[in-house]
């Protein structure tokens, strides 16, 4: 069982904005940076967020982060078809951060 | 750029162990002081960390595989290894490997990552 709690599924229109939250702990998210990564079926998880709110070069606009305290939340907004696929948050955990968590993932769909 | 290919048996038979190697190419494996990092996730399910080690060979290891699991650096060949022994079907998953940025002892973010590769336990 993931340590990182993230909603199993969220769901909205095109067009409309899908947040996605990753809850965890000071021995985690409140001491470390979050990173998020997307996922399509079949594929290779992509990174999509660094360093809590950070987007690598050739990632949309559309896609935000934010961390407070031991909670992260990713939010996409505009939501296109193609944003259709898993969501995953992803930390350091532990006294000394040597460990890594990934959160159980979310599933977003268009509806 | 640099890339990642894991390679290794698709297919390990119960209580035997498990032995994959990432090859890192495009970069040397010592360069940034990176966490090399291994992953895997069951069919229809989440992503699990299974541990990481850098170029001088420190590793960590999940508490829920550790003591089942070895990760080790080849340095002259740019290569990380993995091996996780007394499989069971339970270990079955696509592995990736993955680099991971430091901050301290700690990892920023993973990336970027290997194909990943197939493992199937079944006799």
């Amino acid at each position: 069982q993931s340590v990182l709690t993230q909603p199993p599924s969220v769901s909205a229109a095109p067009g409309q904005k899908v947040t996605i939250s990753c809850s965890g702990s000071s021995s985690n998210i409140g001491n470390n940076f979050v990173s998020w990564y997307q996922q399509f079926p079949g594929t290779v998880p992509k990174l999509l967020i660094y360093d809590n709110n950070k987007r690598p070069s050739g990632i949309s606009d559309r896609f935000s982060a934010s961390k407070s305290g031991t909670s992260a939340t990713l939010v996409i907004a505009g939501l296109q078809a193609g944003d259709e696929a898993d969501y995953y948050c992803g930390a350091s955990d532990g006294s000394l951060s040597t460990n890594w968590l990934f959160g159980g993932g979310t599933k977003v769909t268009v509806l | 750029q640099v890339q990642l290919q894991e390679s290794g048996p698709g297919l390990v038979k119960p209580s035997q162990t498990l032995s994959l190697t990432c090859t890192v190419s495009g970069d040397s494996i010592t360069s940034g002081s990176y966490y090399w990092s291994w992953i895997r996730q069951p069919a229809g399910k989440g992503l699990e960390w299974i541990g990481r080690i850098n170029y001088s060979g420190a590793a960590k290891y999940s508490p829920s595989l550790k003591g089942r699991v070895t990760i080790s650096v080849d340095t002259s060949n740019h290569q990380f290894s993995l091996k996780l022994n007394s499989v069971t079907a339970a270990d079955t998953a696509v592995y990736y490997c993955a680099r991971g940025r430091p901050y301290g002892s700690g990892t920023r973010s993973l990336d970027p990552w290997g194909q990943g590769i197939l493992v199937t336990v079944s006799s």
